[in-house]
């Protein structure tokens, strides 16, 4: 059960916008809608910031953003802040029954 | 408010057992599916097992397949993981989380830690 690929690290100015990918396969990410991103800040819990690919929980910033093309997911952040800086996950369900993580993005505010 | 509280994490030796616990309260347990999650010290989430909001159905990550047993008492707003076998590559911080189909884990407790070692 292979994970989700996202690139390790990605980083910003503030202000600016940064997007992060996060690529599976015809299984999982390419075959359903059910794609969700979640922020987590050292020790603590991962927050859903996207679900079912471009949905935003209410209390998300509408700077955070999720797209879908093929087998990658994205998510983009708009006007960096400085508590954006964290590490972020994508998941999606897999066929299955059976979830799928990525190996997660350190994303760093310059 | 949803609310999702993991106990249970302890130190270990390896091939022993220990169940966790998931106390859930602010909505309606029964009608949600609940996973386990778990997190290596400093590596990314792994997903381990999934349980529908009716127990009626099951299923789990490869590498705790056949060892680890997710449960529910819907009566007492309960989420369990028995834990048996276990190795040094099952030290993690383990979460619950909450949903199945729509918004997939959309609330997550804080975690418990295991820590497996002689």
């Amino acid at each position: 059960q292979s994970a989700l690929t996202q690139p390790p690290s990605v980083s910003g100015s503030l202000g600016q916008s940064v997007t992060i990918s996060c690529t599976g396969t015809s299984s999982d990410v390419g075959s359903y809608n059910r794609v969700s991103w979640y922020q987590q800040s050292p020790g603590t819990a991962p927050k859903l910031m996207i679900y079912e690919v471009n949905n935003r929980p209410s209390g998300v910033p509408d700077r955070f953003s999720g797209s879908k093309s093929g087998n990658t997911a994205s998510l983009t952040i708009s006007g960096l802040q400085a508590e954006d800086e964290a590490d972020y996950y994508c998941s999606s369900y897999r066929s299955g029954i059976t979830w799928v993580f990525g190996g997660g993005t350190k994303l760093t505010v310059l | 408010q949803v609310r999702l509280v993991e106990s249970g994490g302890d130190v270990v030796q390896p091939g022993r057992s220990l169940t966790l616990s998931c106390a859930a309260s602010g909505f309606s347990f029964s009608d949600f599916g609940m996973h386990w999650v778990r997190q290596a010290p400093g590596k990314g989430l792994e997903w381990a097992a999934v349980i529908w909001y009716d127990g009626t159905n099951k299923n789990y990550a490869d590498p705790v397949k056949g060892r680890f047993t997710i449960s529910r008492d819907n009566s007492k707003n309960m989420l369990y993981l028995q834990m048996n076998s276990l190795t040094a590559d099952d030290t993690a911080v383990y979460y619950c989380a909450r949903g199945v189909g729509g918004r997939d884990l959309d609330y997550w407790g804080q975690g418990t830690l295991v820590t497996v070692s002689s």
